[in-house]
């Protein structure tokens, strides 16, 4: 089962910051936060990643709060190209099938003109 | 992109035939997975590969067999097609286990009627 928690899904106006939301309370200390999401009919394209500190690169912000049991994606100007589903995932660092990833639902990103 | 084929990109079959699908690589990237996609469950892990023969089972890996003859292919069989492995099938690769992210291929389309 997946270990993390998200808003079925989202809207957000084209050029706003789309801010993605997700819990993960039971996180231990040597497991990551992954973005990843799918736009239809594509396969996964992988975000960002982090571990305690926030996160940037061209694509996002990954923002994740000190006591590590939640995290936010920004998107800051979101285009219509950005909708998609949008997963979080918690991942061990270590080796064997423990460090593969788990998708869960997700959420789903409608950015509306 | 990551440079991942996947062929055939769409399949129909039928019940009780063998199916292989081949995942390409030109990454040189030590990890290759195999992951089904199904409405309502999200993806699932089915096999992965950590080197060259070696391979281990995912979360669904009843019905499929996978076999790693070079670093570039990784090749997932279906021995006797049944209704309930229609699905779209991902590959994906990673450069290692741990911290690394995973880069998915386009995806396979498999009906089995």
């Amino acid at each position: 089962d997946a270990k993390t928690t998200q808003p079925t899904s989202m809207d957000c106006a084209e050029g706003r910051a789309a801010n993605l939301p997700c819990n993960h309370s039971t996180i231990s200390g040597n497991e990551y936060v992954y973005w990843y999401r799918q736009i239809h009919s594509q396969g996964p394209q992988y975000i960002i990643h982090g571990l305690k500190n926030n996160e940037t690169n061209e694509m996002a912000s990954l923002i994740i709060t000190e006591d590590r049991k939640s995290s936010t994606l920004i998107l800051p100007h979101a285009t219509l190209r950005d909708t998609a589903v949008y997963y979080c995932i918690v991942r061990l660092s270590s080796g064997g099938s423990q460090g593969n990833l788990i998708f869960g639902k997700g959420t789903k990103l409608s950015v509306k003109p | 992109d990551a440079g991942i084929t996947q062929s055939p990109r769409h399949k129909v079959t039928e019940t009780g035939t063998p199916v292989t699908l081949r995942c390409h690589q030109t990454e040189n990237h030590r990890y290759m997975y195999w992951y089904r996609q199904d409405p309502g469950h999200g993806l699932r892990l089915i096999h992965y590969s950590y080197g060259v023969k070696d391979t281990d089972k995912g979360e669904v890996s009843d019905g499929y067999s996978v076999s790693r003859s070079k670093t570039e292919d990784f090749l997932l069989t279906l021995e006797s097609a049944t209704s309930s492995q229609t699905s779209v099938y991902f590959c994906a690769i990673s450069w290692d286990i741990g911290a690394y992210e995973q880069y998915f291929g386009p995806g396979t389309r498999l009906t089995v009627t």
